[in-house]
């Protein structure tokens, strides 16, 4: 059974701690994104990867951090210095090469900072 | 980058009336347009998508058109359920390539639709 996992569905830290959000696909896709969705503010694009080994910045990286070891997996870390990290994360995945760029999303993890 | 915008923020609707959600791009070098459906407390998930070769595009009661002049495109759903109520979203490829993987995302529009 294919897809995207993120796990957990909801996280509890205090503030000042650094948390990690797991997102793992078997789809065999090139690329992962992760997003941040705020009410009203849509989905907003912390940081994407293309390959193994390689990532972007997206418009609102400040005070995030991943790595891209493996194919299948794309974890993001949010470090104390995002000012105001408690929102609903989104991970997502597609196939780059086919030129229908669509983007397979998980089912999200609520962080919630104290 | 590309800008998207859609309008409305919020759509209200009796059940088995049409709903259309609006969204506009700023690159015409973009040429792959998705629109997103999402539940409450769910990831989004792709509902129809239409490329800048064609003008329209149906999935039963979902249509999608796209005047590349004017640079927008829409969402239609016709004869509306209470389970079409979601948020959707648009979204447009990246102008330097859609092999680059990357979409701008519309603010999304909340949809409710009333029994």
């Amino acid at each position: 059974d294919g897809g995207i996992t993120q796990s957990p569905k909801y996280l509890f830290r205090k503030e000042g701690q650094n948390v990690t959000l797991s997102c793992e696909q078997n789809l065999n896709h090139d690329a992962m994104y992760w997003y941040r969705q705020d009410p009203g503010q849509g989905l907003r694009l912390i940081y994407y990867s293309q390959i193994v080994n390689d990532f972007q910045k997206g418009d609102i990286a400040e005070g995030y951090s991943v790595s891209r070891e493996k194919k299948e997996s794309f974890p993001l870390t949010v470090t104390s210095a995002q000012k105001n990290p408690t929102a609903f994360y989104l991970c997502a995945s597609s196939i780059v090469t086919s030129g229908r760029p669509e983007q397979f999303f998980g089912p999200g993890t609520r962080l919630t900072v104290l | 980058g590309e800008n998207v915008e859609q309008h409305p923020s919020t759509l209200s609707v009796q059940e088995g009336d049409s709903a259309v959600i609006k969204c506009t791009y700023s690159d015409s070098a973009s040429n792959y347009f998705p629109w997103y459906k999402q539940e409450l407390g769910k990831g989004p998930q792709l509902i129809i998508d239409i490329r800048s070769n064609v003008g329209e595009k149906k999935d039963q009661r979902i249509a999608v058109t796209l005047n590349k002049t004017a640079k927008h495109f829409s969402l239609h759903i016709t004869e509306t359920q209470p389970e079409d109520s979601a948020v959707y979203f648009c979204a447009a490829s990246d102008p330097r390539g859609s092999t680059l993987g990357r979409l701008y995302f519309g603010r999304g529009t909340q949809l409710t639709v009333w029994p």
